[in-house]
């Protein structure tokens, strides 16, 4: 059975770096047969798609607002997915999602699988 | 960069009822439209993909439609379970992909 678990700290202070890992378990982070992405919802509004990656080929792909600041990778070894987002404020207190998006052909298909999500609150 | 628009925010519905909820792109992005039910505390689950295909184990009165920029989900006679928050998402042009800014489906 497929679960995601976002971890990191819930508490991250104004300017510093927000590091947070997704363990992927029922599925493997290198196979061929999906994407892994990144999205956050700030309390009480919409969702904001943050990040993608395609670890078995390494393709990234970053939302425009968040591109200089954001970085996803893979680490295959402990099969997690891992976000780091840059010089923080406020606006970036929300809750993060991984989430699963498979690889279809022909067609495409949109994130299936959500974990439970991780709030992170900037603050000093 | 598209952008999705969704009607109305609230929507308030009697149990029993149907409701009707819309989803516009800005631009045509085929059938490539999901829809999306969070309720409080939850993460988002996956209810229609390719604009009317029901993700597994998604009860038959949730019914999608549409394609190219105007698309709706249908929930006939709502069970209490039913009241939720609601997001379309489009992923043609993906990544980036976009998320529609809810649709409230009240008592």
């Amino acid at each position: 059975q497929l679960q995601l678990q976002e971890s990191g700290p819930g508490l991250v202070k104004p300017s510093e770096t927000l590091s947070l890992t997704c363990t992927v378990s029922g599925s493997s982070v290198r196979s061929d047969d999906y994407y892994w992405g990144w999205i956050r919802q700030p309390p009480g509004k919409g969702l904001e798609w943050i990040a993608t990656i395609y670890s078995y080929t390494g393709n990234t792909y970053y939302s425009p607002s968040l591109k200089s600041r954001v970085t996803i990778s893979v680490d295959t070894s402990k099969n997690q997915i891992s976000l780091k987002l840059t010089s923080v404020t406020a606006a970036d207190t929300a809750v993060y999602y991984c989430a699963r998006r498979p690889l279809v052909t022909p067609g495409l298909r949109p994130f299936d699988y959500w974990g439970q999500g991780t709030l992170v609150t900037v603050s000093s | 960069e598209v952008v999705m628009t969704q009607s109305p925010a609230t929507l308030s519905v009697s149990p029993g009822e149907r409701a009707t909820l819309s989803c516009r792109a800005s631009q045509s992005i085929g059938s490539n439209l999901a829809w999306y039910q969070q309720k409080p505390g939850q993460a988002p689950r996956l209810l229609v993909y390719g604009a009317s295909t029901r993700a597994t184990g998604i009860p038959a009165r949730f019914s999608g439609s549409g394609s190219g920029t105007e698309f709706t989900l249908i929930i006939s006679s709502l069970q209490s379970e039913d009241f939720a928050l609601y997001y379309c998402q489009q992923y043609n042009h993906s990544p980036p992909t976009a998320f529609g800014q809810g649709t409230q489906v009240e008592i």
